[in-house]
């Protein structure tokens, strides 16, 4: 099976902008959640979607949201950019026992 | 607060010491914990969950309620062990939820030959 995959993998915008990252899981797999990872606060939760509803959320600004199609891909959007929102951000699909993690989208803010 | 505290931002020993990483959480209940392992330029992945009490490529955790940890441990270090070390929890226990998890800030081990 294909793994999970991440577009795009690099990203840089300026303050204030919004960015919109994407996420497809691996086949068969109904539950996404997202991270973010940063040097200082290490890997964050953001949400977790299952079956195209959130089921769990991080606590991070409203700016953050995201969604789940029913292909199961999921997006996440970051709206009004802060330079604080540099970081990587791991998507991963998750079996319930497992979370299989993508190889992130790199986004810096300038 | 659930929390998961990794004291140790680098442990270094030598191939064939043993090694240990150690892990503490905070939690009510009981927990679900896991060790994730990121070797270099690969993707975070599993490398063992408490309740499968499974020993995957030579390392085995124990879970100790009392003390809140649950360090990992080798007795034999090999070169191809050095990687980013990952503590984490289900703060929704057992049976809930793996979705949401709690990870510690990681320790990078590094064994040298």
């Amino acid at each position: 099976k294909a793994g999970v995959t991440q577009t795009p993998r690099y990203l840089i915008k300026t303050r204030g902008q919004q960015v919109t990252l994407s996420c497809s899981p691996i086949s068969g797999h109904r539950s996404v959640s997202w991270y973010q990872q940063t040097p200082g606060q290490g890997l964050q939760f953001l949400f977790e979607y299952f079956s195209e509803t959130q089921r769990n959320k991080g606590n991070f600004p409203g700016r953050f949201s995201g969604r789940q199609f029913s292909n199961s891909r999921s997006e996440m959007n970051v709206s009004t950019l802060e330079l604080g929102d540099s970081a990587l951000y791991l998507c991963a699909s998750n079996t319930g026992v497992e979370q299989f993690f993508g190889p992130g989208t790199r986004l810096t803010v300038l | 607060a659930q929390r998961v505290t990794q004291p140790e931002k680098l442990l270094s020993v030598f191939k064939g010491a043993p090694v240990e990483l150690k892990c503490n959480y905070s939690y009510s209940g009981s927990p679900e914990l896991f060790w994730y392992v990121q070797y270099s330029r690969q993707r975070l992945q599993l490398l063992l969950r408490h309740i499968s009490r499974e020993s995957i490529k030579g390392f085995t955790a124990d879970l100790n309620k009392g003390e809140t940890s649950f360090h990992l441990k080798k007795p034999f270090a090999q070169e191809e062990d050095s990687a980013m070390y990952y503590c984490a929890l289900s703060p929704e226990g057992y049976g809930g939820s793996q979705g949401n998890l709690i990870f510690g800030k990681g320790t990078k081990l590094s064994v040298k030959p």
